[in-house]
């Protein structure tokens, strides 16, 4: 059985500080490596993905990839009352029949304090 | 910017009746996935369709469920005799070549 593990939060952060998402995963095998922001009662929004070892960063996002410790993170640079949100972390690799299913945590929320 | 829709946006149905809930994914995307979220708990799989077929469902995905891509543009989730646990959002998702997944805006369904 997959697993991917998170914090659940509430993680609180003041305005324009960094915010720091963690997140563990379980398959040795996953490739693929996701950050999905969900609003209340909306839908997922990908903002981030990662294949290999190492950073990525996207404007005031850098997501931060160790498969060696199957850990990955999300930072949030400058954070702002908007980013207050769920944040989900999700995994998948190719199941060799036409599938990327992705597996999700159960999310952190992340909460903005002006 | 291209994007995948859903509708209904809500469906409320009684116990026992059947519902469908359509997506339209991007266009020129290949894999198409239904997800759903029960209030309060994570996103789960339900299943995916590739080149026509199912190629991956979850235990979720029993014999209530069936999915269509009747006209090479729509991708529906049907759910026969819905059950009071059936309540939940669903989500339609797609990707392309790249293994990005994205999601609709979802139905909320509420099986009265």
């Amino acid at each position: 059985q997959k697993e991917v593990e998170q914090n659940s939060g509430p993680l609180s952060v003041p305005e324009g500080a960094i915010a720091s998402l963690n997140c563990t995963y379980s398959d040795r095998g996953s490739q693929s490596f996701f950050w999905y922001r969900q609003y209340s009662g909306k839908s997922p929004e990908l903002i981030m993905s990662i294949y290999s070892n190492g950073d990525k960063e996207d404007g005031r996002f850098t997501a931060q990839l160790n498969k060696a410790s199957q850990y990955v993170s999300l930072l949030i640079r400058d954070s702002q009352p908007s980013d207050s949100a769920t944040y989900l972390c999700a995994e998948t690799r190719y199941s060799g029949a036409g599938s990327y299913q992705l597996t999700f945590g159960k999310g952190t929320k992340l909460s903005v304090i002006p | 910017e291209p994007e995948v829709t859903q509708t209904p946006s809500h469906q409320v149905t009684q116990m026992g009746q059947e519902v469908i809930l359509r997506c339209v994914p991007i266009s020129n995307h290949l894999y198409f996935y239904w997800y759903r979220q029960i209030l309060g708990q994570k996103v789960e799989f339900l299943v995916s369709f590739y080149n026509n077929e199912i190629s991956e469902k979850s235990e979720i995905f029993d014999d209530q469920f069936s999915v269509e891509r009747p006209d090479g543009s729509n991708f529906t989730l049907k759910i026969r005799s819905t059950k009071l646990e059936d309540s939940a959002m669903y989500f339609c998702a797609s990707s392309g070549r790249r293994t990005e997944a994205f999601f609709g805006q979802g139905t909320r369904l509420t099986v009265v």
